[in-house]
């Protein structure tokens, strides 16, 4: 089965350090979506990606966050530097077709703890 | 603005069938999904509802009024397994991002 595959899956740092999150989506398909999920926000988009161009990241706080895609096979989402308050579940999923795309395979996350 | 409504919890016991409903508000509406999600995994993919009507996935079904901004889940024969979180999630035409709810939780006792 084609998977989102993201790295690293677990980490824990110190606040003011710099934290970079990766993902591989799958062959193929044309959007990319970071999504940070707490229990008090639920899924939150952060920044979203088609054919590789940045569409949208108005859910991202730009002082801290960046989100990129150097290639078809990377997207990155680096936090510098990072707080407490950043701690949660960071998905990456992708997708194929048009505008809209609704049908969005995730990644199994990368859980970052912030001290 | 734009927002998505759903329950945030649902209880229902094993056998049974349950409806979590979903209301949005948008502009730029391009179809509804629905998400599940275990405890501890990633959100997977359930139903699409582009056009008005009743879409049906074994014991899943989806439904959506474009007219009334509403859509629903519909589970039936409901397994212990089913317990989870059930995201519903809009597509924008506008933009093409999709924006989840907040997620309903539902546990299915025996």
């Amino acid at each position: 089965d084609a998977r989102v595959t993201q790295t690293p899956r677990h980490k824990v740092t110190e606040m003011g350090q710099e934290v970079t999150m990766r993902c591989q989506p799958i062959l193929g398909h044309n959007t990319v979506f970071w999504y940070r999920q707490t229990m008090m926000q639920g899924l939150e988009l952060l920044a979203y990606f088609r054919n590789r161009a940045p569409l949208d990241d108005s859910g991202m706080p730009k002082d801290r966050f960046s989100a990129e895609m150097p290639d078809a096979t990377l997207a990155t989402l680096k936090i510098q530097p990072s707080e407490p308050r950043d701690s949660a579940v960071y998905f990456c999923a992708s997708g194929s077709g048009g505008s809209g795309a609704n049908v969005l395979t995730f990644g199994a996350g990368s859980r970052l703890t912030v001290l | 603005g734009q927002s998505l409504e759903q329950p945030s919890e649902v209880t229902a016991v094993e056998g049974a069938i349950v409806q979590i409903n979903c209301t949005y508000q948008t502009s730029g509406f391009y179809g509804l999904s629905w998400y599940q999600q275990h405890d501890g995994g990633a959100p997977t993919f359930l139903s699409y509802n582009g056009l008005d009507g009743l879409e049906e996935t074994g014991r899943f079904s989806s439904f959506l009024s474009r007219s009334d901004s509403y859509g629903y889940l519909l589970l039936q024969e409901l397994q212990m397994k089913d317990s989870a979180s059930y995201f519903c999630a809009y597509g924008s035409s506008n933009t093409g991002k999709l924006i989840f709810g907040q997620g309903t939780t539902l546990q299915v006792k025996p």
